[in-house]
């Protein structure tokens, strides 16, 4: 079946303006998480969805990033007024269940000019 | 506390030689560790994870070996090929904690034909 879905794949943005980032989950995949990857770094959390409790946040940078998920399907990662810090790969995971095994997109590659 | 430390940075084997990879943690808690292969411009696919109630898992020619007293966990490729040159990630996880993943900083390896 379809994997999880990013798109877009790359985007180039202004400094000060704000991107939209979208993410497919598995059909079916109930977990949905967002991870930050900077060039050379490792992954960082930034947020997680499971079904209809509240998301944790905990992961979110500062309080210009924000996601939204609609039940069980599309989610999207919104950064306003993006800084140049804001450059890295973002990528979306979905697992069957909360303590599943999570698989990835392709991520979106943001740079911030 | 939350972090995984992964060593080395970056490792160059020759084929058929052994890769080995080493992480350490401090969380006793974590009770999941997958290792994951990311080859550039694509996202990372589990390769392979272990629970601390076993010492070592084999699937193929990747071994996990978890040393739950030192709170280490190593992943080594055995033959390693050409093929296999990606970078990889360990993480870890509380599965009581919405099962978000603590990733390793990465180790990027090439083998050598």
């Amino acid at each position: 079946g379809a994997g999880v879905s990013q798109s877009p794949s790359n985007k180039v943005t202004e400094k000060g303006k704000d991107v939209e980032l979208r993410c497919d989950p598995i059909s079916g995949h109930t977990a949905l998480y967002w991870y930050r990857q900077r060039l050379g770094q490792g992954l960082e959390f930034l947020i997680y969805f499971q079904g209809n409790s509240a998301p944790d946040k905990s992961g979110l940078p500062s309080d210009r990033f924000s996601a939204e998920r609609t039940g069980e399907s599309v989610s999207t990662l919104t950064i306003q007024r993006t800084q140049q810090e804001d450059s890295a790969v973002y990528l979306c995971a979905s697992s069957y269940q909360g303590n599943g095994e999570q698989y990835f997109g392709p991520g979106t590659r943001l740079t911030v000019t | 506390q939350q972090q995984v430390k992964q060593s080395p940075q970056s490792l160059i084997v020759q084929k058929g030689g052994i890769s080995i990879i080493n992480c350490a943690y401090e969380n006793t808690a974590f009770d999941y560790f997958p290792w994951y292969q990311q080859f550039p411009g694509k996202g990372p696919a589990l390769l392979i994870a272990i629970r601390p109630d076993v010492s070592e898992k084999k699937e193929g020619r990747f071994t996990i070996s978890f040393n739950k007293s030192a709170k280490q966990f190593s992943l080594h490729i055995m033959d390693s090929q050409p093929g296999d040159s990606a970078t990889y990630f360990c993480a870890a996880r509380r599965s009581s904690n919405t099962g978000k993943l603590i990733f390793g900083q990465g180790t990027t390896l090439q083998v050598k034909p």
